[in-house]
Parts: C-alpha cells; sequence; structure tokens
C-alpha cells in the first residue's frame, strides 16, 4: 500500500506558541489530503480538507484562523495549531487518496499533542 | 453521510475466526463499504473496501447483504494483532467520517 507519513509523531509545548505538523505522501501524488482529531477513547473526528494550490475546506465547529492548514504540492500539506491552549492537546492524524474513483484512504501515523 | 451502525465491543479466541457485522440501512447506490482498522496510538490502516459484490483480500473478506444494508468483515483465523477498533465506513464522495466502530479483543 501507499505510504502517508508524519511529522513530529509527538511534540509537546507551551500554552500560546504555534505548533506545525507535516503530513507527506511518500510514494503518491495527492491533490487531496485530510486532517482529523482524535480523543481519547474516541473516533477520529474530519477537521478539514486540504486541496492542493487552493484554501482548506474546513467542517463545522472548526476554527480556520486556529487551524491554518497548508497545500503546497502535491505531497505535503501542513496543520498548524496557533496559539495552542491544552484543550488542543489531541492526536492529530492526516490522510490522504490516490487519484481515481473510490480508492482507500491511507492514513499517517498520527501526532499527539501535548500543549503544558 | 450516510451513518453506520457496530456494536461497541466483540472478543475472538485467538485463531478463530471473526465475524464483524455494520449495519447500513439507509446506504445509496453510490456509497462503497469501506473498512478500516486502528490499533492504539496509530494512525487507522486500510483492510478492504467494496460496493456491490463479496470482496476477498489477503487480510480478511468483505460479505455484503443482497440488499447492501448490512454487512460483515471476516477475519479468518484472529491472532493478537488483530486487537484493535474497526471501522466500518460507507464512502460516496471524497471525504471519509468514521463512526464508534467496534473494538475487539482476542483473548489467547
Amino acid at each position: 500500500g501507499a505510504v502517508v507519513s508524519q511529522h513530529p509523531s509527538w511534540v509537546i509545548c507551551k500554552s500560546g506558541t504555534s505548533v506545525k505538523i507535516e503530513c507527506r505522501s511518500l510514494d503518491f501524488q495527492a491533490t487531496t489530503m485530510f486532517w482529523y482529531r482524535q480523543f481519547p477513547k474516541q473516533s477520529l473526528m474530519l477537521m478539514a480538507t486540504s486541496n492542493e494550490g487552493s484554501k482548506a475546506t474546513y467542517e463545522q465547529g472548526v476554527e480556520k484562523d486556529k487551524f491554518l492548514i497548508n497545500h503546497a504540492s502535491l505531497t505535503l500539506s501542513t496543520l498548524t495549531v496557533t496559539s495552542a491552549h491544552p484543550e488542543d492537546s489531541s492526536f492529530y492524524i492526516c490522510s490522504a487518496r490516490k487519484q481515481g474513483a473510490n480508492t482507500e484512504a491511507f492514513f499517517g501515523q498520527g501526532t499527539r499533542l501535548t500543549v503544558v | 453521510d450516510a451513518k453506520t451502525t457496530q456494536p461497541n465491543s466483540m472478543e475472538s479466541n485467538e485463531e478463530e475466526p471473526v465475524h464483524l457485522p455494520c449495519n447500513h440501512s439507509t446506504i445509496s447506490g453510490t456509497d462503497y463499504i469501506h473498512w478500516y482498522r486502528q490499533l492504539p496510538s496509530q494512525g487507522p490502516e486500510y483492510v478492504i473496501h467494496g460496493l456491490t459484490s463479496n470482496v476477498n483480500n489477503r487480510m480478511a473478506s468483505l460479505a455484503i447483504a443482497e440488499d447492501r444494508k448490512s454487512s460483515t468483515l471476516i477475519l479468518h483465523r484472529a491472532t493478537l494483532r488483530d486487537a484493535a477498533v474497526y471501522y466500518c465506513i460507507l464512502n460516496a464522495g471524497n471525504q471519509f467520517y468514521f463512526g464508534t466502530g467496534t473494538s475487539l479483543t482476542v483473548i489467547p
């Protein structure tokens, strides 16, 4: 299967600082990538759809000014959590699909963010 | 996005087959049925997907009811490494919306 890589795997930051998470598709081009957030013992919640070369589409209730998404190339999308607070501590996961109809999704290994 | 219903948890003995059910009574004609699984502290992993016919791959089999309102993921011989949360997802558009999934426990 295809590989989607996230970096870093975990990060601890101080409250009020910003954190950037990278998501790369290593062996295929992804015009669209997706960002999820997962709290302990809960399911994945879709945050936004990241489109290469254009603005991301955010799900209802997700603050676009707090969660900045950039999809500068066909293999890289970044999520920046701005002015992070302890309630932003979560497991962030990206995914991508190959082009074509009804293909499967490939997920990164996730990034554990802890805001102290 | 059409919804799916799965049992919260299931148990299986090691090396026995496991049948994980999923109900999707509001499925539309263009919805594909996808299954993913997630091990603790990892991103989800693709298992299998299909539209109407049963599907087999090296990981599992997917049995789809004739009316497509339900499906079953079949693990032919459960191993301890199969312990995970299994998500059944209907997909027609670009996005995947996850439900609550089934937490599978494999008993040695």
